[in-house]
């Protein structure tokens, strides 16, 4: 029962380099989103997709792209890594839009990023 | 505007109550979570609230929801260890983004 897997769970990346964080899950879910978890704040949405070929911006998209060619997967890629995106990123996904009624988010353990 | 805000730390001694407050904005939030991450996890629906209720309790949890006020607290009783871990309030702004606070690390000592 894999759930929600995210793939690498460190990097460190130089200024300037690009990387992408993959996100996989394999409960058939249509809702997957990117978010990233910085410290003293709350969790700030990326971007979110409501099946594939549909990706929507969040709050702070920015810097950052995605794609869900298919309905397991959905990477989140930085486009040119600055300072201000080291943080931690998790990936979430839901059978549901995730704010229904009984519907939960299921997160994966998330990737912490580095950029020096 | 979106702004879910709850206190950062809360230390409890093992078998007392631990009460987590949160406060949010949007009075058109239809659902409020609350969130458990354990160390290096990710996040997990710990429990939710409708808005047109005052009070939800499943076992060791009770969830007020102050809708005047939007306050939305969370009561764990019989506080254990393995109830360390950082809380999230959330609140529902449209059908697909939840907002969250900068979540509440709890620790139980004992």
């Amino acid at each position: 029962n894999a759930g929600v897997t995210q793939t690498p769970k460190f990097q460190v990346l130089k200024t300037g380099q690009s990387m992408t964080l993959q996100c996989a899950q394999d409960m058939n879910h249509e809702y997957m989103s990117w978010y990233r978890q910085d410290p003293g704040m709350g969790l700030r949405l990326i971007h979110y997709s409501v099946g594939a070929g549909i990706t929507d911006q969040g709050e702070v998209p920015n810097g950052y792209n995605v794609s869900r060619s298919t309905t397991e997967d959905f990477p989140l890629r930085l486009l040119s890594a600055a300072p201000s995106q080291t943080s931690v990123y998790f990936c979430a996904s839901s059978s549901l839009p995730p704010t229904g009624l009984n519907t939960e988010a299921f997160f994966g353990q998330g990737t912490r990023l580095t950029v020096v | 505007g979106e702004d879910v805000e709850q206190s950062l730390f809360l230390s409890v001694r093992e078998g007392d109550s631990s009460v987590i407050n949160c406060t949010y904005t949007d009075s058109s939030s239809t659902y409020l979570y609350w969130y458990k991450q354990e160390p290096g996890a990710g996040l997990q629906l710990l429990t939710y609230i409708f808005s047109n209720m005052d009070m939800k309790q499943d076992k060791r949890l009770t969830v007020l929801l102050n809708k005047k006020d939007k306050h939305l607290s969370l009561r764990i009783a019989d506080t254990q260890t393995g109830d360390s871990a950082i809380y999230f309030c959330a609140e529902s702004i449209n059908d697909y983004k939840l907002s969250f606070g900068a979540g509440t690390t709890v620790t139980v000592r004992a």
